[in-house]
């Protein structure tokens, strides 16, 4: 099995900044990465697939990169709305997630 | 526009099985993976499995294989989860997810659309 890590676990951070997020996974998953967003008590919600595809809706400010064992999801200005727990999935084989990276008010 | 409702909360003593349903609308039922992903409380989200109702049998994940059960009924586009042999840490919030076939066709490539969760609670 694919196992995904993510980094940091936490992040405190405030309207505005410029927020980078860090998933790895513990073989070549080429571009099978996904990342989505989860607030509380609420179902994820998809927002980038193919390790840099935004899913149609999905503000511009939200973005991804990388390939093979290392990607980013980067939010370039944090909105209010974006406070929540960002979780990436790699689909290259059996789905697994990451540990979920939380990120919440400075 | 699709949307994924699945059934209400379920309190179960251990030993005991449970199972969850999922009614799809606004969308091609049976050509995508339809998933089960389960989160305990305050942890991450975990696949159990999935499957493609034209396709045929469900796919598990290991950690699951002989105690979970998926099926599907296309005349209602509902899928199912069967869970037995419940034990406390089964405990948790299972959401059923559509998913678009990926690399394999037993594999989702990513999930777009999501139910609402079922809390499960296992207590005696």
């Amino acid at each position: 099995d694919i196992q995904m890590t993510q980094s940091p676990s936490s992040l405190p951070a405030s309207v505005g900044d410029r927020v980078t997020i860090t998933c790895r996974a513990s073989q070549s998953i080429n571009d099978y990465l996904n990342w989505y967003q989860q607030k509380p008590g609420k179902a994820p919600k998809l927002l980038i697939y193919a390790a840099s595809s935004l899913l149609s809706g999905v503000p511009s400010r939200f973005s991804g990169s990388g390939s093979g064992t290392d990607f980013t999801l980067t939010i370039s200005s944090l909105h209010p709305e974006d406070f929540a727990t960002y979780y990436c999935q790699q689909s290259y084989t059996t789905p697994s997630f990451g540990p979920g990276t939380k990120v919440d008010i400075k | 526009q699709v949307q994924l409702v699945q059934s209400g909360a379920e309190v179960k003593k251990p030993g005991s099985s449970v199972k969850v349903s999922c009614k799809a609308s606004g969308g091609t039922f049976s050509s995508y993976i339809s998933s089960w992903v389960r989160q305990a409380p305050g942890q991450g989200l975990e696949w159990m499995g999935g499957i493609t109702p034209i396709l045929g049998p469900a796919n598990y994940a290991q950690k699951f294989q002989g105690r979970v059960t998926i099926t599907a009924d296309e005349s209602t586009s509902t899928v199912y989860l069967e869970l037995s042999s419940l034990r406390s840490e089964d405990t948790a919030v299972y959401f059923c997810a559509r998913g678009i076939a990926g690399r394999t066709s037993a594999i989702p490539y990513y999930f777009d659309y999501w139910g609402q969760g079922t809390l499960v609670t296992v207590s005696s």
